[in-house]
C-alpha cells in the first residue's frame, strides 16, 4: 500500500530564516506530487506541483521554491521566511495518467513564522 | 475555468440531525468530483468521489450524487455524530488538468 510522509510535523522559525520542509512518498512510482497551504481558518492554495523529477510548476509566484530531486520527494524550500508564510503545509500525490486526479494527502507541517 | 462553489459554515448540528453542504461547480467537459474531509489538526482524507454523471460516491454513511444538469454534487447524512465535526471540501478534476480545483471549505460543528 502507499504512505505518504511529512516532516517536521510543526516547525517554529524566525522571521528571515531558511526553510525546508520534506515530503515523500511509498509504494508507488511516478507520482504526481503537489504542495499546498492553508492559512488559518482558510481554505487551500496550491502552491507547486511536479509530474516528474526536475519538473515543478508554480502556481503562485511567491518567496518560496520546490525541488524534486528524487522520484518520491518533494521538498519545499525558502530562503527567507516571512511572517506571512505561516500555515499548514500539505503534501499530496495522485495517479499519473489517470483521467481523473484523485489525490491523497500527508498529515501536514504546521509552520509558525515568529 | 474550473471552479468550485460551497455553503459557507460553520455549519452547527445537534447529533442526530441531517446534514446537507451544497457545492456547486463550473467546468469545461466532463470532471470527476470528490469530498474531501480533514478533521482538526490533520491532512484531507477522500471521503467519496464520483467520477461521471448520475454516480453516487458513499462512504461512512455519507453519499453524494453526480448531478451533471444542476453542475452539483450536495453532500448528505441521515445522522451526523460528534465525531463528524471537521472541514469539507468539495474538488473537481477534468481530464486536461492534473489538478484539483477545492471549494473553500465548509465547517461542520456537531454537539452532543
Amino acid at each position: 500500500s502507499q504512505t505518504i510522509h511529512q516532516w517536521p510535523a510543526t516547525l517554529v522559525q524566525p522571521v528571515g530564516s531558511p526553510l525546508s520542509l520534506e515530503c515523500t512518498v511509498e509504494g508507488t512510482s511516478n507520482p504526481n506530487l503537489y504542495w499546498y497551504r492553508q492559512a488559518a481558518g482558510r481554505g487551500l492554495q496550491l502552491l507547486f506541483y511536479s509530474v516528474g523529477i526536475g519538473q515543478i510548476s508554480s502556481e503562485v509566484p511567491q518567496n518560496l521554491s520546490a525541488s524534486r530531486p528524487q522520484d518520491r520527494q518533494f521538498i519545499l524550500s525558502s530562503k527567507k521566511l516571512l511572517l506571512s508564510d505561516s500555515g499548514f503545509y500539505l503534501c499530496a500525490w495522485s495517479v499519473s495518467g489517470l483521467n481523473y486526479n484523485e489525490q491523497f494527502f500527508g498529515p501536514g507541517t504546521r509552520l509558525t513564522v515568529l | 475555468g474550473n471552479s468550485v462553489t460551497q455553503m459557507e459554515g460553520p455549519v452547527t448540528l445537534s447529533e442526530e440531525a441531517f446534514l446537507t453542504i451544497n457545492c456547486t461547480y463550473t467546468a469545461t467537459g466532463y470532471p470527476s468530483l470528490f469530498w474531501y474531509v480533514q478533521y482538526p489538526g490533520e491532512g484531507l482524507q477522500l471521503l467519496l468521489k464520483a467520477t461521471k454523471a448520475d454516480d453516487k460516491g458513499s462512504n461512512k454513511g455519507f453519499e453524494a450524487t453526480y448531478r451533471k444538469e444542476t453542475t452539483s454534487f450536495h453532500l448528505e447524512k441521515g445522522s451526523v455524530q460528534v465525531s463528524d465535526s471537521a472541514v469539507y471540501f468539495c474538488a473537481l478534476s477534468d481530464w486536461a488538468e492534473r489538478k484539483l480545483q477545492f471549494g473553500a471549505g465548509t465547517q461542520v460543528v456537531v454537539t452532543p
